[in-house]
């Protein structure tokens, strides 16, 4: 069974421009989450797609969006980067309900 | 609001030493708790949850709600257990999970 894919696996950007993160849940799973783990700052939740909605939304600013296709897979948005922008951004898929994430290895954005 | 407090940063034991992860929360509700670890060149997993009450890889976590702690903890240290380690908190009202800033365990040979 294949697990949860994210792409690109690096990306790099400079400020003001926008950046588009990619995932593919598990197979069976509904419930797609991202966070961005930052430097010495943990996990930090950024948002939760059920079924094509948008379900949460962690303390971010509105240029960090996003959207679930009707595969499932998402794709994550981020707008008028800005330095602190750069981080690990993990996805973790579940089935609808669980509470049991699994995670993907991960996008590392850098922004200059 | 739900928060996930980790106070150590870095821990390093002796390889054959116990091993203690400290992990506080706070939460309204009654909790549901994990601890998730990170290997070197790995992805973030799931080591174990409060309501299996199992034993994986030797680590145990019991949920003392008195004290709102879910330490982690295993009574001998191996190499394989240098990690980063994660504790986190399902809020069955918004269906988030919470994680705290996360400690580097190393163990010394």
């Amino acid at each position: 069974e294949a697990g949860v894919t994210q792409s690109p696996t690096h990306l790099i950007k400079t400020r003001g421009q926008q950046a588009t993160l990619r995932c593919s849940p598990i197979s069976g799973h509904t419930s797609v989450y991202w966070y961005q783990q930052a430097l010495g700052l943990g996990l930090q939740f950024l948002l939760w797609y059920d079924e094509g909605e948008e379900r949460n939304r962690g303390n971010f600013p509105p240029r960090f969006s996003g959207r679930q296709f009707p595969n499932y897979s998402s794709e994550l948005n981020v707008n008028a980067l800005e330095l602190e922008d750069s981080a690990l951004y993990l996805c973790a898929s579940s089935r609808y309900g669980a509470n049991v994430l699994t995670f993907g290895a991960g996008s590392r954005l850098t922004v200059l | 609001a739900q928060r996930v407090t980790q106070p150590e940063k870095l821990l390093s034991v002796f390889k054959g030493a116990p091993v203690e992860l400290k992990c506080n929360y706070s939460y309204s509700g009654s909790p549901e708790l994990f601890w998730y670890v990170q290997y070197s060149r790995q992805r973030l997993q799931l080591l174990l949850r409060h309501i299996s009450r199992e034993s994986i890889k030797g680590f145990t976590a019991d949920l003392n709600k008195g004290e709102t702690s879910f330490h982690l903890k295993k009574p001998f240290a191996q190499e394989e257990d240098s990690a980063m380690y994660y504790c986190a908190l399902f809020n069955f009202g918004n269906e988030k999970l919470t994680f705290g800033t996360g400690t580097r365990l190393t163990i010394i040979p």
